[in-house]
């Protein structure tokens, strides 16, 4: 079956820190990877796809990289309002797996 | 204003039915896939299924595959999702998505609470 792993499952930052999550695909996805952003209590919100595309009107400090199996989303100076549960999705082929979500926290 | 509103939940007891639905404005509905995504209280987000423009093919997750039909009318922009045979682990938030041609879901509706209890 197809998996999505996402890594680590839960992070502490402080404001202004680098902090990266990594999401690995079971086999090769081409660059058929979103991201997403789901505050607490909130909708989820589309943050890149085609695995580095920022979609439009998301800060530059959300970045996307990866090809194939290993992918990552970095956040080069944490926010407040970045606090929130992170996943990724492979998209065009079914099943369209999410990872299983990387919760975000300020230190 | 583009939006997608979900409706149709509620509580149902387990071996029940539910037919959801997803009202979309302001956009060309029949021009677009789209799809279901549901969420489990305090859980990750699951993808459910999605269709085709003019319903020419849909996928389903394994976990529903069988109790679940998805479906839409583009005369009244409306996607639907029929689920029979609810089971416990069928509780959760059901969001309708809108799909770019690529294929990521690039619009969300606010979701509908389906809660199967006894």
């Amino acid at each position: 079956d197809f998996q999505m792993t996402q890594s680590p499952s839960s992070l502490s930052a402080s404001v202004g820190d680098r902090v990266t999550i990594t999401c690995r695909a079971s086999q090769g996805i081409g660059d058929h990877l979103a991201w997403f952003q789901q505050k607490p209590g909130k909708v989820p919100k589309l943050l890149i796809y085609a695995a580095s595309t920022l979609q439009s009107g998301v800060p530059s400090r959300f970045t996307g990289s990866g090809f194939g199996t290993d992918f990552t989303l970095t956040i080069s100076g944490l926010q407040p309002e970045d606090v929130a549960t992170y996943y990724c999705q492979r998209y065009t082929t079914a099943p369209r797996t999410f990872g299983q979500g990387t919760q975000v926290e300020i230190k | 204003q583009v939006q997608l509103v979900e409706s149709g939940g509620g509580l149902v007891k387990p071996g029940g039915s539910l037919r959801l639905s997803c009202a979309a404005s302001g956009f060309t509905f029949s021009d677009y896939y789209m799809s279901w995504v549901r969420q489990a209280p305090g859980k990750g987000l699951e993808w459910v299924s999605y269709i085709s423009r003019s319903s020419s093919y849909a996928k389903y997750a394994d976990s529903v595959e069988g109790r679940i039909t998805i479906s839409r009318d583009d005369a009244k922009n409306l996607l639907f999702l029929q689920i029979n045979s609810l089971g416990v682990e069928d509780t959760a938030v059901y969001y309708c998505t809108r799909l770019t041609v690529p294929g990521w879901s690039d619009l969300w509706g606010q979701g509908t609470l389906v809660t199967v209890s006894s």
